[in-house]
């Protein structure tokens, strides 16, 4: 069971917006910034938002991530096939030892 | 542009321990930490340890203390994760991860190697 609580599933059709929530405490998401990633099948993690809400070089401005208190959301606009992908929340602990918690993670589906 | 090769799958018996590599190039990989996350067949991500920039101490999850170990070959910018006392348990895919900056978030990861325990 993970701590970063995130829903198992999510879905929506091409051109809407879907949000993915990510849900901590304090000593994780209320003290350190979030991280997100997709992967594809078969493929390596790879780095979507970074610092709560910065995108690295490269990835579409369709992407955008918030975080208020011990939660945080990742948003995707525009969605498009390619979008379908496994989604994870990320955050160290200050409780445990500086340990990198991961959210179960979220099976986006493009309809 | 950085890069992380790891090394190849491996099938080990329970009860054995593995080593898997991860050599990294490009950029100035000795400035920031190393993780190591794994995901088992079917399941999400999970971090093992990691060791700190500069090739430091390692830091490992709870779950992992005193099975664990990461090493560093600072002349050929490799790091290495090594576990012992493998079950069935332990069959996943290990994946090395580099820390993009203070805030800890992984920039650059290894392409996997998967570790299959089976007797």
């Amino acid at each position: 069971q993970s701590v970063l609580s995130q829903p198992p599933s999510a879905s929506g059709t091409p051109g809407q917006r879907v949000a993915i929530s990510c849900s901590g405490g304090i000593s994780n998401i209320g003290s350190n910034s979030v991280s997100w990633y997709q992967q594809l099948p078969g493929s390596a993690p790879k780095l979507l938002i970074y610092r709560n809400n910065l995108r690295p070089s490269g990835v579409p401005d369709r992407f955008s991530g918030s975080k208020s208190g011990t939660s945080a959301s990742l948003a995707i606009s525009g969605l498009r096939s390619e979008d379908e992908a496994e989604y994870y929340c990320a955050a160290w602990d200050d409780n445990l030892s500086g340990s990198v918690l991961f959210g179960g993670g979220t099976k986006l589906t493009v309809l | 542009q950085v890069q992380l090769v790891q090394s190849g799958a491996e099938v080990k018996k329970p009860g054995s321990s593995v080593k898997v590599s991860c050599k990294a190039s490009g950029g100035a990989i000795s400035s920031h930490g190393i993780s190591w996350v794994r995901q088992a067949p079917g399941q999400g991500l999970e971090w093992v340890g990691g060791i700190s920039p500069g090739f430091g101490p390692g830091m490992y999850a709870q779950k992992f203390q005193g099975r664990v170990t990461l090493s560093a070959d600072r002349s050929t910018s490799t790091v290495y994760v090594h576990l012992s006392s493998l079950t069935s348990d332990d069959t996943a895919v290990y994946y090395c991860a580099k820390e993009g900056g203070a805030t800890g978030e992984f920039d650059y990861w290894g392409q996997g190697t998967l570790v299959t325990v089976s007797s």
